[in-house]
């Protein structure tokens, strides 16, 4: 069964810590990776978006890693800042399928 | 560009009427789908459509129906509610299925 399982659930961290997410997959065949921001009350942003051929991806102070053959990817945040608090999601796809397959998510909190 | 707009935010209904959430981009994107999402889980697929026409069922598509037929539009009806429906709506589009997906702000729905 195709799953994507995020850890840790939650975390919290000081203002300008560094924090890194976890997330496992079983979508087979793989085609991307996906991490996507949403803060409360709001839609989804991407993030950032790997193929099998990529294994890390920046945006700003994020840095996605994608290790293809154990199924990992991480998602790890530099001097983090109060508006880094936001749930932070894994989606992957199936080579051939428009269905995308989320995680339920990390939720951070970043406290002052 | 607005990007995706849905309408409304905020909706309560009561057991057994009907809706429709609406949902509209300006980027002419040819895919659009509908998610919901519920508390601890992770966005599920409801319907999706890869051009104007053309429809498909997603992973919870029961109670669900969906139209497209303009490219920007893609309303999500509700046939008649029930209080398991009670979720938050999300519509989505990209221009290709490998591309930056972009979702809109949600809708709350809430099913007395």
């Amino acid at each position: 069964k195709n799953q994507v399982e995020q850890s840790p659930q939650s975390l919290i961290i000081l203002e300008g810590k560094n924090c890194t997410l976890q997330c496992n997959y079983t979508v087979s065949p793989f085609s991307n990776l996906r991490w996507y921001k949403q803060d409360t009350g709001r839609g989804p942003v991407s993030l950032t978006i790997m193929t099998f051929s990529e294994n890390t991806k920046s945006n700003g102070r994020y840095t996605a890693t994608l290790d293809a053959d154990t199924k990992q990817s991480s998602l790890h945040i530099t001097a983090s800042q109060l508006s880094d608090s936001a749930s932070y999601i894994c989606v992957v796809s199936a080579r051939s399928s428009y269905k995308l397959i989320f995680g339920s998510g990390t939720r951070l909190l970043v406290r002052p | 560009n607005a990007g995706v707009t849905q309408t409304p935010k905020f909706q309560v209904l009561k057991t057994g009427q009907s809706m429709t959430l609406q949902c509209a981009q300006d980027m002419n994107h040819e895919y659009m789908s509908w998610y919901r999402q519920d508390p601890g889980m992770g966005l599920r697929l409801i319907h999706y459509s890869v051009g104007a026409g053309i429809t498909d069922q997603g992973e919870v598509p029961n109670g669900y129906n969906v139209s497209r037929s303009t490219t920007e539009d893609f309303p999500l009806r509700l046939l008649s509610a029930a209080p398991s429906q009670t979720s938050v709506y999300f519509c989505a589009s990209s221009r290709q299925s490998e591309d930056t997906i972009y979702f809109g702000e949600g809708s709350w729905l809430t099913v007395v």
